[in-house]
């Protein structure tokens, strides 16, 4: 338990279907993140938020909406997603800083995408 | 950020310490060496992290060079379940301090074996 949850664990979606991913942290912390890793890949970073302000968008697509409506929870909105979308979408968060803590990120268990 | 170089695999046996190296020759002198690692299917877990001095916490310590030009992780004692993926990462606070940007990638498949 890393005090960082996401909902739901898994989720199976057509390419016309509208979803969103949740996630919710318990540690007080002011940034969160969205990452995607797909099969045999690392992950890459996706969005990230400071302070409910989105501060980096990694070229992610715009079928892909992010939302940070307070510094606990953050949300993910598909929509005619792709079937190469198709991956472990992870949330995490972190206090930011300029010591070497604030390197320290916490993730969740990861939303299983797979879109059909 | 400096890039870094790990083995891709490593076996090590259930209850001996599992060195995993990690060279980082381009660091420089505000980075540091952070580790993580993740087991099949969940999310990625901090480690331990350091800039100059060797590190310790309940999980694993952190030996870096004088130079800091490489790093190891140990597991003192290895079990079963320490089969991951362990990254290492280097990098530093983005302008304005706020976040460290952690760049994935491949890491060490570091297998534990009865």
């Amino acid at each position: 338990e890393t005090g960082v949850t996401q909902t739901p664990r898994h989720l199976v979606m057509g390419m016309t279907n509208k979803k969103s991913l949740k996630c919710e942290q318990h540690l007080g912390h002011n940034a969160m993140y969205w990452y995607k890793q797909s099969a045999k890949k690392p992950l890459e970073l996706m969005f990230v938020y400071n302070f409910k302000e989105q501060t980096e968008n990694n070229s992610v697509p715009s079928r892909f909406s992010p939302e940070c409506p307070n510094s606990s929870h953050l949300f993910l909105h598909l929509h005619t997603l792709q079937p190469e979308d198709s991956a472990l979408y992870l949330c995490a968060s972190s206090q930011p800083g300029t010591s070497g803590r604030a390197g320290e990120q916490y993730f969740g268990p990861g939303t299983r995408l797979t879109v059909t | 950020d400096a890039k870094t170089t790990q083995p891709t695999s490593m076996d090590c046996a259930e209850g001996r310490a599992a060195n995993l190296p990690c060279n980082h020759s381009t660091i420089s002198g505000n980075e540091y060496v952070y580790w993580y690692r993740q087991i099949h299917s969940q999310g990625p877990q901090y480690i331990i992290h350091g800039l100059k001095n060797n590190e310790t916490n309940e999980m694993a310590s952190l030996i870096i060079t004088e130079d800091r030009k490489s790093s190891t992780l140990i597991l003192p004692h290895a079990t079963l379940r320490d089969t991951a993926v362990y990254y290492c990462i280097v990098t530093h606070p983005r302008s304005g301090g706020s976040n460290y940007k952690l760049t994935f990638g491949k890491g060490t498949l570091l297998t534990v074996n009865p």
